[in-house]
């Protein structure tokens, strides 16, 4: 069976500080990978998918970056954090195209100071 | 540009009764439906969906309408119970890969 990883589940960083959240799947080739953000009192905002290794496409400008060094691995990094960067940031996948039925992680909450 | 709407931020309803959320959507495009619950400090969880090409599908307690003239889709939970106290999010796409998601609704089932 398919499961999602996501890490760390709670983060805490002073603004100007580096991120990186990680997203591993499993039991899948070549998913689907997204990262959401969801601001508080706000919906799902979704900042990057990709369908490929090294294929990324943004999808709101912002200081946040995502990578896709391997199939089943999604990061998402800032070089420095702005307070407007907390949030609660899901990643999910999911397979193939149109019938999208996103599978999400846990999520991680983001507090920047 | 919100394409997809959900327009109560929340809903309070008896254990028993139904409960109805509401979704509006403004892309024409869009083909797919998919309705998703949350909980606090999880990731959402898929619960039902809806192609363009019906107007109900039924899964258990749960019942998603489809109004493509009005771009409205409702659900109906029935009968609703405690557990079903969540965050419900409607999510919409057109043939691509990618979910638009409404605001949410919180869901509070009174005993």
């Amino acid at each position: 069976s398919q499961t999602i990883h996501q890490w760390p589940a709670t983060l805490v960083q002073p603004v100007g500080s580096p991120l990186s959240l990680e997203c591993t799947v499993e039991g899948t080739s070549n998913p689907n990978l997204y990262w959401y953000r969801q601001a508080a009192g706000r919906g799902l905002q979704l900042l990057f998918y990709s369908v490929g290794i090294g294929q990324i496409s943004s999808e709101v400008p912002q200081n946040l970056s995502a990578s896709r060094p391997q199939d089943r691995q999604f990061i998402l990094s800032s070089k420095k954090l702005l307070l407007s960067d907390s949030g609660f940031y899901l990643c999910a996948w999911s397979v193939g195209q149109g019938t999208n039925v996103l599978t999400f992680g846990a999520g991680s909450r983001l507090t920047v100071l | 540009d919100q394409q997809v709407k959900q327009n109560s931020p929340s809903l309070s309803v008896q254990e028993g009764r139904i409960s109805i959320l509401n979704c509006d959507y403004t892309n024409s495009m869009f083909d797919y439906f998919l309705w998703y619950k949350k909980y606090p400090a999880e990731g959402p969880t898929f619960l039902i969906s809806i192609s363009s090409i019906k107007d109900k599908n039924e899964d258990g307690r749960f019942t998603v309408f489809l109004n493509k003239s009005a771009k409205h889709l409702s659900l109906h939970i029935v009968p609703s119970q405690p557990g079903d106290s969540a965050v419900y999010f409607c999510a919409a796409s057109s043939n691509d890969y990618k979910l638009s998601f409404g605001a949410g609704t919180t869901v509070t089932v009174r005993a």
